[in-house]
């Protein structure tokens, strides 16, 4: 069963850029789409882009185009997201999820990104 | 790409049945997932391809598909199946979420 290990929370400025890691353990690592997802508080699910690591094929949310930038590693199993020109209202909990053959998703544990002044 | 609409609240008594739906126009032609979350976790997949679910979900979890319509119910609900739950679809890996359910045991 794979395992997504994110990386901790992360306090930014407005304006400024955040990348957030999410680690895989287990097998196939490049053979499964990694995507984002982005929930603020109270609020619901928002998906923000995915990679296929494989191919290093990336897709985004409209919403995000040309903020985002989402990478992987092959070599150490580890996805990337990378999100610029923060605002206050890009405070929220980020998750990484791979997308399984039967077409659910195995959950990291959620980073929390703040941005403060 | 598309939406997906869910109602933002049911409640339910404990053992009773709950259903929470889900629609969208392209969904004849697309696979929905469930996930159910519950407060500070991460969401977790409860059922998949409209009707399959994973192993280790309780056989209480189960959905249908009809038109527009996918509907998830939870027959003889307990105290720990409160939580808000998320319908899940894709266009040409374009994924959108419902706005999600908040299933209230009362």
């Amino acid at each position: 069963q794979v395992q997504l290990v994110q990386s901790g929370p992360e306090v930014k400025k407005p304006g400024s850029s955040v990348k957030v890691s999410c680690k895989a353990s287990g097998d196939s690592f490049s053979s499964h789409g990694i995507s984002w997802v982005r929930q603020a508080r109270g609020q619901g699910l928002e998906w923000m882009g995915r990679i296929m690591p494989l191919y290093g094929i990336t897709k985004y949310a409209q919403n995000f185009q040309g903020r985002v930038r989402i990478t992987a590693d092959k070599s150490t199993s580890t996805g990337y997201m990378e999100l610029s020109s923060l605002g206050y209202d890009d405070t929220a909990v980020y998750f990484c999820a791979r997308e399984e053959s039967n077409g659910g998703w195995v959950w990291g544990q959620g980073t929390l990104v703040t941005v403060a002044s | 790409s598309f939406e997906l609409t869910q109602p933002p609240s049911v409640s339910v008594s404990p053992g009773q049945t709950a259903r929470i739906t889900c629609s969208g126009d392209p969904l004849p032609q697309r696979f929905v997932s469930w996930y159910q979350q519950k407060p500070g976790q991460a969401p977790v997949l409860i059922m998949f391809k409209d009707t399959e679910r994973p192993s280790g979900i309780p056989e209480r979890f189960s959905a249908s598909s009809s038109g527009t319509l996918v509907t998830l119910t939870i027959s003889g609900v307990q105290a720990e199946d409160e939580a808000d739950y998320y319908c899940q679809s894709s266009d040409t890996f374009n994924w959108v979420f419902g706005g999600g359910t908040r299933l209230t045991v009362l």
